[in-house]
């Protein structure tokens, strides 16, 4: 069925350091793919995303990778600072565009 | 612009109650989607809108949820009968487009968190 898988689960960086948290998809048909970061009781907010005529998006400091042949995307963040901490959370695009998620990243940046 | 609201924030029903969450999309978007967010967990499909028209309620979990939108702009998620089961973030999100443009930005709500005791 239709299914995200997400992971880590957990990721806990130092300031200045990279995080990369990695998605994969199910549904081939899937051809959008956005990046949420969720901060405690708040609304998701979209960083980033992707659609699939493309492999790579960058916007400052975050990018994603899409890789349509093995159902993989990742975010990759890079120097990062303590607000960057949250939950991300990574979604691919079913029939009619509503959004299956994965199960969520919680991000630690330690200043 | 305003964003997606909804209302209440917070709602706290004893089993067996009936709740009404209301959701005002961004004004001229198409389509509107419920999503339930568990807590510690990514947020799940319940339902969709494309103006007035329910398309998708694939996502609903019981026929004690039903959901409405009859002017094509704010929409009601309602849940009869409550249980505790239905504890969750009910989240709101529209976008522009019309239903089959699957590449379309989801805006999000801020959610109501429900409590059912």
């Amino acid at each position: 069925g239709e299914n995200v898988e997400q992971h880590p689960s957990t990721l806990s960086v130092q300031e200045g350091d990279s995080a990369v948290i990695k998605c994969t998809y199910s549904d081939s048909a899937s051809n959008y793919f956005p990046w949420y970061k969720q901060e405690l009781g708040k609304r998701p907010q979209l960083i980033i995303d992707i659609r699939s005529n493309v492999g790579e998006k960058k916007d400052q400091r975050i990018a994603v990778t899409l890789n349509k042949t093995a159902k993989h995307f990742s975010l990759h963040i890079t120097e990062t600072q303590p607000e960057d901490s949250a939950v991300y959370f990574c979604a691919a695009s079913m029939k009619g565009g509503k959004l299956i998620f994965g199960q969520g990243t919680e991000l630690s940046v330690k200043p | 612009g305003a964003g997606v609201s909804q209302s209440p924030r917070y709602k706290v029903a004893k089993r067996g109650q009936d709740v009404a969450l209301r959701c005002d999309p961004i004004s001229g978007h198409v389509s509107l989607f419920w999503y339930q967010q568990a807590l510690g967990q990514g947020p799940e499909f319940l339902t969709y809108f494309q103006n007035e028209a329910q398309l998708d309620k694939s996502g609903l979990p019981s026929d004690r949820f039903f959901a409405e939108r009859p002017e094509g702009s704010v929409s009601t998620l309602k849940i009869q009968r409550t249980q505790q089961e239905d504890s969750a973030v009910y989240l709101c999100a529209s976008s522009l487009k019309r239903w089959g443009s699957s590449t379309d930005t989801q805006y999000f709500g801020p959610g109501t968190r429900l409590t059912v005791l």
